[in-house]
């Protein structure tokens, strides 16, 4: 199993340009997640999806958009670039959890993006 | 909102022996879960504990263990035997039980482990 993974690991863009950030699991995971981390402010909740066809805002969802069109992908898609944006970012998935269930949240080794 | 603080931006610790990170939260839940990751300069987050709320008895992994105080809303972290592998940024986190299973995380601490 490759677990989370994402594409690229880095990424420089400028204003104004659009870009995806893949996220793909082989875990055959329902819940996926989109974080980002900012120096002084931990991880924050982007978008997240509880199956395909299904996606939510998180904390922090303006700039970004996301479509979950199968199990195994979750892209992040960045519609006009803004240096706000200039962060690490992870994807996240977990099977879904029910009361009384714990299911480890794995996370992908992050993208760093950079919007100049 | 749940929130989760961490008041400790940096901590260091001299190797072999043992510190304690704080984490306090806040919620009005009851059946929720608390955690501490540790991220090391690789970026990979990685689970170092967990801690259901309701149990009462405190965590342990290897040289990780917790002190969970519910009432108080308190969480934090003792590493035993500290190793230069140790050092790294560690974030705790706080998920509430149920299905869609959204982390609130701290600001974190980074430790350093010095000889």
């Amino acid at each position: 199993n490759a677990g989370v993974t994402q594409t690229p690991k880095f990424q420089v863009l400028k204003t104004g340009q659009s870009m995806t950030l893949q996220c793909a699991q082989d875990m055959n995971h329902e819940y996926m997640s989109w974080y980002r981390q900012d120096p002084g402010m931990g991880l924050r909740l982007i978008h997240y999806s509880v199956g395909a066809g299904i996606t939510d805002q998180g904390e922090v969802p303006n700039g970004y958009n996301v479509s979950r069109s199968t199990t195994e992908d979750f892209p992040l898609r960045l519609l006009s670039a803004a240096p706000s944006q200039t962060s690490v970012y992870f994807c996240a998935s977990s099977a879904l959890w029910t009361s009384g269930s714990y299911n480890e949240q794995f996370f992908g080794p992050g993208t760093r993006l950079t919007v100049l | 909102a749940q929130t989760v603080t961490q008041s400790q931006p940096e901590m260091s610790v001299q190797e072999a022996e043992t510190v304690t990170l704080s984490c306090t939260y806040d919620t009005s839940e009851s059946d929720y879960y608390l955690f501490w990751y540790k991220q090391p300069p690789s970026r990979q987050m990685i689970l170092v504990i967990r801690q259901e709320a309701y149990k009462q008895q405190n965590a342990t992994e290897n040289r990780f263990s917790v002190n969970f105080q519910k009432a108080a809303k308190s969480f934090s972290l003792k590493i035993s035997d500290s190793q230069l592998g140790d050092a790294a940024m560690y974030f705790c986190a706080y998920r509430l039980a149920g299905t869609a299973s959204k982390l609130t995380f701290g600001t974190g601490t980074r430790l350093q482990v010095t000889l």
